[in-house]
């Protein structure tokens, strides 16, 4: 499976869209991005996922970049209750690879 | 539909013993994956199983082992028990033979393990 690099922490205003970037620069032709997030003390919850073309959920949307070297995972309008940390994970037909991930945090 | 649900929620046991958790998929998915989430990581895989066999494991020792029942309910035992093994233990179900192309995995609550 291919590595991913997220930001330890990044800060978001309410309401304000946040974008979360993920680099993956050895992901393979046919390996998909998937985005989850953990609210504390909750399961990961799935976002959203994607291969090639950007995509879009009542949830967030999640930008690729043409050479799929990285992406970016939007969340148009944050709120509070989006606190959680994200993770963004790279497969084909496997079981989930979490890393550390990104530990967002929404500021009133 | 209830989702994945899993049982007990919170769990105390003794070094050396033996423990067994449960886990009842989301309605219509046929596949169990387990996960060990240890305090500020990421989960992290330990098994899954489709169609009452493990197919796939990650880096875990024999002391875990799973079962699959013929209604898709998935059971983790781990056995002689260490302090190391204190942490969420988290179940997840997935639809189609439990490959992730093209689909979600659905997760549960967790069962907090704890080991004195």
């Amino acid at each position: 499976d291919a590595k991913t690099t997220q930001p330890t922490s990044m800060d978001c205003a309410e309401g304000r869209a946040a974008n979360l970037p993920c680099n993956h620069s050895t992901i393979s032709g046919n390996e998909y991005v998937y985005w989850y997030r953990q609210i504390h003390s909750q399961g990961p919850q799935y976002i959203i996922h994607g291969l090639k073309n950007n995509e879009t959920n009542e949830m967030a949307s999640l930008i690729i970049t043409e050479d799929r070297k990285s992406s970016t995972l939007i969340l148009p309008h944050a709120t509070l209750r989006d606190t959680a940390v994200y993770y963004c994970i790279v497969i084909r037909n496997t079981p989930l690879v979490f890393g550390k991930g990104t530990r967002l945090s929404v500021i009133a | 539909d209830a989702g994945v649900t899993q049982s007990p929620t919170h769990l105390i046991k003794t070094r050396g013993q033996q423990v067994t958790l449960r886990c009842s998929p989301k309605s219509g998915h046929d596949t169990v994956s387990w996960y060990q989430q240890a305090l500020g990581q990421g989960p992290q895989f330990i098994f899954q199983y489709y169609e009452e066999e493990e197919r796939q494991r990650g880096n875990f020792p024999d002391r875990f082992s799973g079962h699959q029942f013929p209604n898709y309910s998935s059971e983790l035992n781990v056995n002689a028990l260490l302090l190391g093994d204190s942490a969420l233990y988290l179940c997840a179900s997935s639809p189609s033979g439990g490959g992730t192309l093209n689909t979600e995995a659905f997760f549960g609550q967790g069962t907090r393990l704890t080991v004195v």
